[in-house]
């Protein structure tokens, strides 16, 4: 079946650690999107993607860094200098076209010890 | 930027009875959308609407648009305890193929 899958879904970081969450896609989407989510809260832009190997930040950039090497892939790190990175991550895909929905994966759920 | 601002913050009803929750956003828009999250869960996506468009229809889902007033409307009607969730309105700008703007959401609650 088509998807997008995010891994881990739980993750566990000791402070001064940089981590990677993972975010893969079979639809064959160009758009590829990081959003976080803290509790309570709406979500907020961390970095999109609209085409294989280009990226723009979004509204939270900083701390984080993408790549997009493949259209499938758009993995998300969280480096040290996030100061504040426990949250909720999702991760969403859509057509590079037209005017459509988000499809969103089950998100990651990062802690930081 | 957070765009749309939801009302109310959080909701509770019985059983049977309809849910109205209201979404209001600053600037123009191309297009306006309603997703529901369980918790701990992903963002599914429920209605599209285009800015030209007044009302839009699925199933138990009616979404309204007033563009002149920058606000939305989504009535979920006959509700059951599976529709508990949180739902959101998004916003896409005019300038295409921009990113969502999301607003802090509605907690829904269905009591059975």
């Amino acid at each position: 079946d088509g998807g997008i899958t995010q891994s881990p879904k739980y993750l566990f970081r000791k402070e001064g650690q940089n981590v990677t969450l993972s975010c893969e896609q079979n639809l064959n989407h160009d758009a590829m999107y990081w959003y976080r989510q803290d509790p309570g809260q709406g979500l907020r832009l961390i970095y999109y993607s609209q085409i294989v190997n280009d990226f723009q930040k979004g509204d939270i950039a900083e701390g984080y860094s993408v790549s997009r090497e493949k259209k499938e892939s758009f993995p998300l790190t969280v480096t040290s200098a996030q100061k504040n990175p426990t949250a909720f991550y999702l991760c969403a895909s859509r057509p590079g076209t037209g005017t459509s929905g988000l499809f969103f994966g089950e998100g990651s759920r990062l802690t930081v010890l | 930027s957070q765009q749309g601002e939801e009302d109310p913050q959080a909701l509770s009803i019985q059983e049977g009875e309809n849910a109205t929750m209201n979404c209001s956003y600053k600037t123009s828009i191309n297009n306006l959308q309603w997703y529901r999250q369980n918790s701990g869960r992903g963002l599914v996506h429920l209605i599209l609407i285009r800015s030209n468009e007044r009302e839009k229809h699925s199933g138990r889902l009616r979404v309204t648009l007033d563009t002149s007033k920058k606000s939305s409307s989504l009535l979920i009607t006959a509700s059951r305890a599976a529709d508990t969730a949180s739902y959101f309105c998004a916003t896409e700008g005019n300038s295409g193929n921009t990113p969502l703007v999301f607003g802090k959401g509605t907690r829904l609650s269905v009591i059975a």
